[in-house]
């Protein structure tokens, strides 16, 4: 089945630490996004990807970096720089551009103790 | 102002009710127009896709855009307790040189038995 797979789904981390997060899709899709999601919010555009080797800052990327050395993956590292990192992380991807019509993972809960 | 505003509940309803869901935006830029679907601790999930004014039906959902309002709505009949969840509107046009998608920030619905 085609979809996408992030991991892990839960996340516990002290203070200081980077951690990573996966996102692999199956879907040949070009662009690929991390949204953050926090109660009472909107989902947030943290960082994109419209192409391999390509990627642009979303609204809220101060404290994260990406990379997308392969079309299936982009992987979302959340640093110590980040002020407040314990949220709801979703990946999605689409066929292109950003008409909106996406594919959400199932998400990954970042704790940070 | 936000750019999408959208009453985040929660909403709660008998079993049959005809639920109604909206939200209301502010950039005319704004041309697709969607509602997701999110169950707990999952990602979202596209529910109905729309272009322009009017309506669009399918199956028990009925999605109404009023661009010269601003407007939309996404009209749920003989709601069952499956369709508890989060309700999240979204919208996409060009506006600032970029392609840009937007969320609300989501109502969440409970349909009881």
């Amino acid at each position: 089945d085609g979809g996408i797979t992030q991991s892990p789904k839960y996340l516990f981390r002290k203070e200081g630490q980077n951690v990573t997060l996966s996102c692999e899709q199956n879907l040949n899709h070009d662009a690929m996004y991390w949204y953050r999601q926090d109660p009472g919010q909107g989902l947030r555009l943290i960082y994109y990807s419209q192409i391999v080797n390509d990627f642009q800052k979303g609204d809220i990327a101060e404290g994260y970096s990406v990379s997308r050395e392969k079309k299936e993956s982009f992987p979302l590292t959340v640093t110590s720089a980040q002020k407040n990192p314990t949220a709801f992380y979703l990946c999605a991807s689409s066929i292109r551009g950003t008409t909106g019509e996406l594919f959400f993972g199932e998400g990954s809960r970042l704790t940070v103790l | 102002q936000k750019e999408v505003e959208q009453d985040p509940g929660p909403l709660s309803v008998p079993e049959g009710a005809i639920v109604s869901l909206n939200c209301t935006y502010s950039n005319s830029a704004f041309q697709y127009f969607m509602w997701y679907r999110q169950y707990s601790r999952k990602g979202p999930e596209l529910l109905m896709y729309t272009y322009s004014s009017g309506n669009k039906e399918d199956g028990r959902f009925t999605a109404q855009v009023d661009k010269s309002s601003k407007y939309i709505s996404l009209f749920i009949r003989d709601s069952q307790p499956s369709d508890s969840a989060t309700y999240l509107c979204a919208m996409s046009g060009f506006s600032g040189g970029y392609n840009k998608l937007i969320f609300g920030a989501g109502t969440r619905l409970a349909v009881h038995p």
